[in-house]
């Protein structure tokens, strides 16, 4: 079954200093890999997804993430954390052989100014 | 382009009663998805379908929830005889049907509180 880890549930961060929210995936097949977040009483927008191609991708706001096949990670990475990136953080992962994504637990991310 | 638009946003109901939520995809979608969020949880799939068809339901309680995504009109996921621990954030999502890599788009969501 897949399976994703986000190992931790909240991270603190300075304002202006880079960030990292990790996600690891189970081993199965290809993965689809997405990062989608979450403000307070809203739904998830979705930030970046890997599929194929380049391991490191590029998305909205800033963010990036890069695929690593070997560690089985899908990290999520910003170079200067603003206030308002402060939020609940989500990986999900697919795959060829189904639609539904299976989530993370989330983790919040809390930009400290 | 309007998003996924899901109704009500809040929803109570009281042990025994049946609760309906609705959920229109974002014009062009074909493909209709249903999460559940429960409080510090991520979100778990639920049912997926197309129009008029359900395609995986192998997240659904096998008892006293149902889904349909009708020719026309919204995705409809009902709840009969709620209990309490159905409260939780039902996500309704939807996506294009060009494939499986297509991101898909969230709406609000429904908290439904069942006192």
């Amino acid at each position: 079954a897949q399976s994703v880890a986000q190992p931790e549930d909240q991270v603190n961060v300075a304002e202006g200093n880079p960030l990292t929210v990790k996600c690891t995936y189970s081993v199965s097949g290809n993965p689809y890999l997405f990062w989608y977040v979450q403000y307070p009483n809203r739904g998830l927008q979705f930030l970046l997804k890997y599929i194929t191609g380049d391991n490191l991708v590029k998305g909205s706001y800033g963010f990036e993430a890069e695929f690593n096949k070997s560690q089985t990670s899908f990290h999520l990475k910003k170079p200067s954390a603003l206030v308002s990136d402060s939020a609940l953080y989500f990986c999900a992962r697919g795959g060829a052989g189904s639609y539904q994504l299976t989530f993370g637990k989330g983790t919040k991310l809390s930009v400290i100014p | 382009n309007a998003g996924v638009m899901q109704n009500p946003r809040h929803l109570v109901r009281r042990r025994g009663q049946e609760a309906r939520l609705r959920c229109s995809p974002m014009k062009g979608h074909s493909h209709v998805y249903w999460y559940r969020q429960l409080p510090e949880e991520g979100l778990k799939f639920m049912v997926y379908l197309q129009k008029e068809n359900i395609i995986d339901e192998s997240g659904m309680p096998k008892e006293r929830f149902s889904a349909e995504f009708p020719k026309e009109g919204p995705s409809i996921l009902r709840i009969q005889q709620v209990v309490r621990g159905d409260s939780a954030a039902y996500f309704c999502a939807s996506s294009p049907p060009e494939g499986r890599g297509n991101e898909q788009f969230f709406g609000p969501g429904t908290r439904l509180t069942v006192l």
